[in-house]
């Protein structure tokens, strides 16, 4: 399987963006997926979940409200909309598939958000 | 809450080197391990606690149920310069990962 994030880039605070996950290799609409970041220096931090029809979505307390996650099952893509950037939104957002553990991770996608 | 230690880990080659991981509550062997080396993204390393992936080497052994869970390299090779998250997938969301032991040479 391979996840190809996109769609990062600098961004002023309070503005939005989109990042994109392509899959191939696997049947994506057969897996959930997850969202997971990691600022500069720092570990690894959960941001959000999608049920493998799309219908259930979870998001961590520190971007709920926000940011907001969707799949294209037909399209093998995975979204996440980013409103109301924060400075402390700045990391590198990898695409992660989920089979009970994190089996397969995107290469990632750097977000920077600053004035 | 996943709770790794040490920190920071400095060995030489060659050495066997133990990481722990623990979590606040019992999480049964639903615990995985991720190696991130420098400038990369993370990758499965263990999961179920004591299962290789694919492709991991078998020096890499992983231990532990409950709440404490180990992961032992048997001989230190240099390309095993990384940091090592935890992570229990037992109960969420919210997904928790430990903090991270960064081994170097």
């Amino acid at each position: 399987g391979r996840l190809v994030d996109s769609g990062g880039g600098l961004v002023r605070p309070g503005g939005s963006l989109t990042l994109s996950c392509a899959a191939s290799g696997f049947t994506f609409r057969s897996f959930e997926m997850n969202w997971v970041r990691q600022a500069p220096g720092k570990g690894l931090e959960w941001v959000s979940y999608i049920s493998s029809d799309g219908n259930t979505k979870y998001y961590a307390d520190s971007v709920k409200g926000r940011f907001t996650i969707s799949r294209d099952n037909a399209k093998s893509s995975l979204d996440l909309q980013m409103n109301g950037l924060r400075a402390e939104d700045t990391a590198i957002y990898y695409c992660v598939r989920v089979n009970g553990y994190f089996d397969y991770w995107g290469r990632g996608a750097l977000v920077t958000v600053s004035s | 809450v996943m709770t790794q230690s040490p920190a920071t880990l400095s060995v030489s080659p060659g050495e066997r080197v133990t990481l722990s991981c623990r979590a606040s509550q019992t999480v049964g062997i639903n615990v995985a391990w991720y190696q991130q080396k420098p400038g990369q993204a993370p990758r499965l390393l263990m999961h179920g606690a004591s299962t290789r992936a694919t492709g991991t080497p078998a020096r890499f052994s992983g231990s532990g149920s409950g709440t404490e869970f180990t992961l032992t390299i048997s001989s230190l090779q240099s390309e095993d310069v990384a940091v090592y998250y935890c992570h229990q997938y037992n109960n969420w969301p919210p997904v928790t990962f430990g903090g991270g032991t960064k081994v170097e040479i």
